[in-house]
């Protein structure tokens, strides 16, 4: 296990379709983050997983927007309808327990997502 | 107001230059990140820091909690090192959740 992997790498779609993204963590890592950036922009907050469990969601993410973990590894990201607005890297992000403020966060190499 | 800010938000320099780049915060927080973002999105985390001065290689992070500011210092600068400088602070109040800058981009040539 050499990091954390994302697939797929590109995704081009079109409007009002759907798309989901897949996440896997460094093995032992309990933590796993997504993260949304645009051109120009540092990354956005969108959600954060404790093994399965869900446990903060930022406001970016709509209605449209799901994630889930079911069983504590790997993660899921839907984008339901997408939208011209969706465009942009998607990025997955893991860390292992620590005490607050002891964590480093692991980068996967993102999605980048294309909404014609 | 943005409440993480970086400075500048993007920089030329010559190979061998001493590189400083600057970050400000507006909340308090648990820990401040410093990362390295390559062209094609890949992040590398490269210090966390939660006091003092912390030094890998020629990189040095620093951090003034009082002023609420931390830098980044890149020592005889080499073209390699040109990437999108990253700061993220976590919220005291939040476990959870990074609050990143915009990014500096650095350009080191040859």
């Amino acid at each position: 296990d050499t990091g954390v992997s994302q697939d797929p790498r590109h995704k081009i779609t079109k409007r009002g379709q759907n798309v989901t993204f897949r996440c896997d963590p460094i093995s032992e890592h309990n933590r796993l983050y997504w993260y949304r950036q645009t051109l120009g922009q540092g990354p956005e907050f969108l959600t954060y997983f404790q093994n399965e469990a869900q446990l903060e969601k930022s406001r970016l993410l709509s209605d449209r927007f799901s994630a889930e973990r079911p069983k504590g590894s790997f993660s899921t990201l839907e984008i339901q309808r997408t939208e011209q607005g969706d465009s942009a890297m998607y990025l997955c992000a893991s860390s292992p327990r620590r005490s607050q403020g002891e964590e480093t966060q692991y980068f996967g190499p993102g999605t980048r997502l294309l909404v014609l | 107001k943005n409440e993480v800010e970086q400075s500048p938000q993007n920089l030329t320099a010559q190979e061998g230059e001493f590189i400083t780049i600057n970050c400000s915060y507006s909340v308090g927080i648990s820990a401040l990140h410093w990362l390295q973002q390559h062209p094609g999105g890949g992040i590398v985390s490269l210090f966390m820091l939660s006091s003092g001065k912390k030094k890998h290689g020629r990189l040095i992070a620093t951090i003034n909690i009082q002023e609420k500011h931390s830098s980044l210092h890149i020592t005889a600068s080499h073209p390699r090192d040109s990437a999108v400088y990253i700061c993220a602070v976590r919220r005291v109040d939040s476990n959870y959740q990074l609050i990143w800058g915009a990014g500096t981009k650095l350009i080191i040539k040859p």
